[in-house]
């Protein structure tokens, strides 16, 4: 199993509604980030988290929401879907006592698509 | 705020091409700079770092110098092979904030 999984990995979804993203987590690591991915504009923050009871606005988060449900568990929510949410989504952990590199570990994504 | 520029891509080389993915950086005091590399279908991978001015990442035949003096951290290959066909993203972090900060990314092809 992967150290970093994510569900879907792929959907395609309508203008207006709600979805979410989930993203477990194998690592033990206290440290989980969204990350949103555009053809041009490389990844994104949306959210972070560094520990259960820590959420953080990323660079982008407007129309997203996010729940920390357990150290594993990291789930991204969409309220009311947009076209131009249309992208890929990863979610990542880290380690910070790995040093400066702190062991990022990323899933393999989840592409969204909004029609 | 911090920021990473890359060069555009996508580029494209033949097999045993030396390879070159220029990267420059903006930030305040003295970063972490990271190469990650995304194969298709999959997540980011760690390629190589460096954590301080001079200091050179290496990493499957792949190396980065960090240049302080020109805020740079180009990625180089004497010999690129079909599988290193890939984006690859230019990074920085600063050790307090532990957050990554992404290039837009180049997609590198290589052809037989």
């Amino acid at each position: 199993d992967a150290d970093v999984t994510q569900t879907p990995r792929n959907r395609i979804t309508k203008t207006g509604k709600r979805i979410m993203l989930e993203c477990s987590q194998t690592k033990g690591h206290d440290r989980m980030y969204w990350y949103r991915q555009d053809p041009g504009l490389g990844l994104r923050l949306i959210y972070y988290s560094f520990d259960v009871k820590d959420i953080n606005k990323g660079e982008i988060s407007d129309g997203y929401s996010v729940s920390r449900q357990a150290q594993a568990k990291f789930s991204l929510s969409l309220e009311s879907a947009i076209p131009n949410q249309t992208a890929l989504y990863f979610c990542a952990t880290s380690d910070p006592s790995r040093g400066l590199d702190y062991g990022y570990t990323f899933g393999s994504g989840t592409r969204l698509t909004v029609v | 705020g911090d920021s990473v520029t890359q060069m555009e891509g996508p580029v494209t080389l033949s097999e045993e091409a030396f390879l070159t993915i220029n990267c420059t950086y903006t930030a305040t005091g003295y970063p972490s700079l990271f190469w990650y590399v995304q194969y298709p279908g999959e997540g980011l991978q760690l390629l190589l770092k460096a954590t301080k001015a001079d200091d050179k990442g290496s990493n499957k035949g792949f190396e980065a110098t960090y240049r302080k003096e020109t805020t740079s951290f180009h990625l180089e290959k004497g010999s690129v092979q079909v599988s290193d066909s890939a984006v690859y993203f230019c990074a920085l972090s600063h050790q307090g904030a532990q957050k990554l900060v992404f290039g837009q990314g180049t997609r590198l092809t290589i052809n037989p």
